[in-house]
This record gives structure tokens, C-alpha cells and sequence, in this order.
């Protein structure tokens, strides 16, 4: 299938320093999704982005869909303990099924207070 | 807001053993998917559905099948459990279309023995 590259793996950070994670494509997507999960829970969505070059925010987050098309990141501003957790982004690729979306391999991030 | 609900938090059971696992979302979403989630892997789609009665194999279809006679209802199916198929299992709905974002339930962790 797709591959989608994202990274880092792992972070681990203090409190209230702000974090960063990307994931690249080798195809273009035209749906980047970020997604947040908790330990022993199912993903919950935090921020969708469906245009090329677009930019937004929930919160504390900020997500960016890149120029290229196959390429986006993740910002967390200020991190908190609960922030913890896997990030997962997810991409559905122009031309091929609207049904799958493509994942990446995850960002554990840990945050020390 | 969109509930995906999976019949089980947690099972175990015995190698060789047949086992259902079951999804149900509160939706209407045409799309169903089945993934694995495993350290260091990420998500790994297994079957997904795209109408009553229809489904493809994802990446990881061996040893696994799928049920969908209900648009709401998407079942997992194990044959003959294995100890190589203990992991977190999570059932994932979406909307048809190009842009819509996948609503995930909260997983059920399953251990063979």
C-alpha cells in the first residue's frame, strides 16, 4: 500500500515546551487527518485538512497541509501532561480509493512535568 | 456526534478458537474498516466495507474475514485464532466522499493463548 513517513517516532519533552512532528508521502494526498490516542483507547480526530497550503488550529494545535501536496506537520504549543500520547497522521491519496485513508506509523510523545 | 461502539474492551481467548469481534456505528457511514494496531507498526488495515455485503481486503487480510449484512453493523472474524494475531484490534467508520474523516471506536484488545 501507500507510504506515509512520519516522525519522529518518539519525543519526550517538559512541560510547556512546544513540540513538533511531520509526515511525508511519496504520492500526493488531497486529505491530511491528525489524530490523537490515548493509552488503551481507539484514535480521536484532532484536526482535518482538505486543501493544499491550508492552516489550522484547534486549541493549542496547529496543523498545516503542505504546498506539495504530500507532506504535512503538527505543532503543539505549550505542552501539558495529558498531551500524552500516540499522534497518528492519515492521508488519502488523489486518484486512488475514497475509501482508505493511509496511515502513519505514530509519534509517542511523553511529556515530563 | 458519531458513536462507533466495539462489542468488547478487552478478550482472550484460546488458540484455535473462532472469534467475532463487532462493530457497530450510529451513523449511516457507508465505509467500515477493521485494523490492527501493534508497537512499531502502526495502524494496519485488515478488510474494510463499502456497502451491505460488500468488502476488500486491506493490506493484512490473511487469517481474518469479515460480515457486513447490516449498514451499521461490521464484523471481524478470526477462523482459527492464532497467538500471532494477540493485538488491538479498532473498527473505524467514514462518510462516502473524498474529504470525510474516519470516527474510530475505543478498540478491544485481544490476547490469544
Amino acid at each position: 500500500g501507500q507510504q506515509l513517513n512520519q516522525s519522529p517516532q518518539s519525543m519526550f519533552i517538559q512541560e510547556g515546551e512546544d513540540v513538533s512532528m511531520n509526515c511525508t508521502s511519496s504520492s500526493i494526498f488531497n486529505t491530511w487527518l491528525w489524530y490523537k490516542q490515548d493509552p488503551g483507547e481507539g484514535p480521536v480526530l484532532l484536526i482535518a485538512l482538505y486543501k493544499a497550503g491550508e492552516l489550522t488550529s484547534n486549541g493549542r494545535l496547529t496543523a498545516q497541509f503542505g504546498i506539495t501536496r504530500k507532506d504535512s506537520f503538527l505543532n503543539i504549543s505549550a505542552s501539558i501532561p495529558s498531551d500524552v500520547g500516540i499522534y497518528f497522521c492519515a492521508g488519502q491519496f488523489s486518484g486512488g480509493s475514497n475509501y482508505k485513508l493511509t496511515f502513519g506509523k505514530g509519534t509517542l510523545l511523553t511529556v515530563n512535568p | 456526534d458519531v458513536k462507533v461502539t466495539q462489542s468488547s474492551r478487552y478478550l482472550v481467548k484460546r488458540t484455535g478458537e473462532k472469534v467475532f469481534l463487532e462493530c457497530v456505528q450510529d451513523m449511516d457511514h457507508e465505509n467500515m474498516f477493521w485494523y490492527r494496531q501493534d508497537p512499531g507498526l502502526g495502524l494496519r488495515l485488515i478488510y474494510f466495507s463499502y456497502d451491505v455485503k460488500m468488502k476488500e481486503k486491506g493490506d493484512i487480510p490473511e487469517g481474518y474475514s469479515v460480515s457486513r449484512e447490516k449498514k451499521e453493523r461490521f464484523s471481524l472474524i478470526l477462523e482459527s485464532a492464532s497467538t500471532n494475531q494477540t493485538s488491538m484490534y479498532l473498527c473505524a467508520s467514514r462518510n462516502r466522499g473524498g474529504n470525510t474523516e474516519a470516527f474510530f471506536g475505543q478498540g478491544t484488545r485481544l490476547t490469544v493463548v
